[in-house]
């Protein structure tokens, strides 16, 4: 069982706006600005979207943001575009054993 | 920018051991700190462990406490992931990544490890 729980799917139709939700606790995502989003298409290793709650790497579109409120981290992907279909998945540090934890995972479909 | 390149893919019987390699290339791995993230089919991502150079320790999962152990090979750049006593529950794609203010920027292609009788 993951550690942050998240929806098991989300869609949406081309050109909307979808937000996954990241719930963890106070060891983890309601204490922690180290708060991550991942994207992953079949096949390949997680990519960075989103670090420390907020921010984009370098080459990462805008259409993708983070935010985080309580024990709850969320992402919002605007204007959805088929390239988009993937899983996602969040990470929070924790201060618990495990000094990285992650979200069961949510995938989007683009309808 | 550097790169990792993992070891391919391995087909255990319950009880052996597999021994996973990590190489990275453009940058020196004794600057690194190395962690190791587990995928199990169809379900979520999990930290296994990984090497805190700041500290100097090395931590792993307590659920794999006797299970697996990290070593470095900094004359080829390569690290190393040792699991034994494999179970079904081990088969997994195993994923070296290095973090960055919390996060994991870069992540190798990952190894499939299968465990079946």
């Amino acid at each position: 069982q993951s550690a942050l729980t998240q929806p098991a799917s989300v869609s949406g139709s081309p050109g909307q706006s979808i937000t996954i939700s990241c719930t963890g606790t106070n060891s983890d995502v309601g204490s922690s600005t180290y708060v991550a989003w991942y994207q992953q298409h079949p096949g390949k290793a997680p990519k960075l979207i989103i670090y420390e709650v907020t921010n984009r790497p370098s080459g990462v579109s805008d259409r993708f943001s983070g935010s985080k409120s309580g024990n709850t981290a969320s992402l919002t992907i605007s204007g959805l575009q088929p390239e988009d279909e993937a899983q996602y998945f969040c990470s929070s540090y924790s201060t618990t054993n495990a000094p990285y934890v992650f979200g069961s995972g949510t995938t989007v479909t683009v309808l | 920018q550097f790169h990792l390149l993992q070891s391919g893919s391995e087909v255990k019987r319950p009880g052996a051991s597999v021994k996973v390699s990590c190489k990275v290339s453009g940058y020196s791995l004794s600057e690194l700190p190395m962690h190791w993230v587990r995928q199990t089919p169809g379900k979520g991502l999990e930290w296994v462990g990984g090497f805190d150079r700041v500290q100097g320790d090395r931590r792993h999962a307590q659920k794999l406490q006797g299970k697996i152990t990290m070593t470095e090979d900094t004359s080829t750049d390569t690290a190393y992931l040792d699991l034994r006593s494999l179970t079904s529950e081990d088969t997994a794609v195993y994923y070296c990544a290095i973090p960055r203010g919390g996060s994991f920027p870069i992540w190798g292609q990952g190894t499939l490890v299968t465990v079946s009788s």
